[in-house]
């Protein structure tokens, strides 16, 4: 089991440019977590999917932010344009989610974004 | 939506004493509270979890509590060593399957 897989580890990029960060989860989890850390605000929800459908994207920021889930075994999220303030390091995270069950999130080693 | 209170947001304390971290939630309908551990530029890492039908869980040094009526949980580390300075989150999940974190705390070890 490789755990999930984040790309890149870090990404530097000017204000404006487009960022997309990858995803890959942990085989046979069919839940998918995308979430922002900043000293501030501590660990953000961004978006959750379950069974490749996005449940909950209230966390999402604004409309510069879009993120996809277009098979069990892959995600993206995609900042266009970049600012400043979209600095942090944003993890990916997965779990097996179920009527009779709960089961802890396998967090990626994320990916420390910078735009300057 | 559940709302997750953690404290202390730092805690410090000599090698070999005990550390406790307190956790509140609002909704009664969560059944799953997870701890994980954040060392320094690395991911968060579950250490111990707990679910709603037991009061109390142990692993060696660590061990977590639950208190369903008063909505509160706890976590517990014993003989505390410089290796187990990090950031600890707590955080509960119930019917919607979206755990809702506490802001973290950050625990040093002096040794």
């Amino acid at each position: 089991d490789a755990g999930v897989i984040q790309s890149p580890r870090h990404e530097v990029t000017e204000m404006g440019q487009e960022v997309t960060l990858r995803c890959k989860p942990i085989s046979g989890h069919n839940s998918l977590f995308w979430y922002r850390q900043t000293m501030m605000r501590g660990l953000e929800l961004l978006i959750y999917f379950n069974n490749n459908v996005p449940i909950d994207d209230s966390g999402m920021p604004e409309d510069r932010f879009s993120a996809k889930m277009p098979n069990a075994s892959f995600s993206t999220l995609k900042i266009q344009p970049s600012e400043p303030r979209d600095s942090a390091v944003y993890f990916c995270a997965s779990s097996r989610s179920g009527a009779s069950y709960n089961s802890p999130l396998h967090f990626g080693n994320g990916t420390r974004l910078t735009v300057t | 939506g559940e709302n997750v209170e953690q404290h202390p947001s730092t805690l410090s304390v000599q090698e070999g004493d005990s550390a406790v971290i307190k956790c509140t939630y609002s909704d009664s309908a969560s059944n799953y509270f997870p701890w994980y551990k954040q060392e320094l530029g690395k991911r968060p890492q579950l250490i111990i979890d707990i679910r709603s039908n037991v009061g109390e869980k142990k692993d060696q040094r660590i061990a977590v509590t639950l208190n369903k009526t008063a909505k509160h949980f706890s976590l517990h580390i014993t003989e505390t060593q410089p290796e187990d300075s990090a950031v600890y989150f707590c955080a509960a999940r119930g019917g919607s399957y979206i755990p809702t974190f506490g802001r973290g705390t950050s625990l040093i070890v002096h040794p």
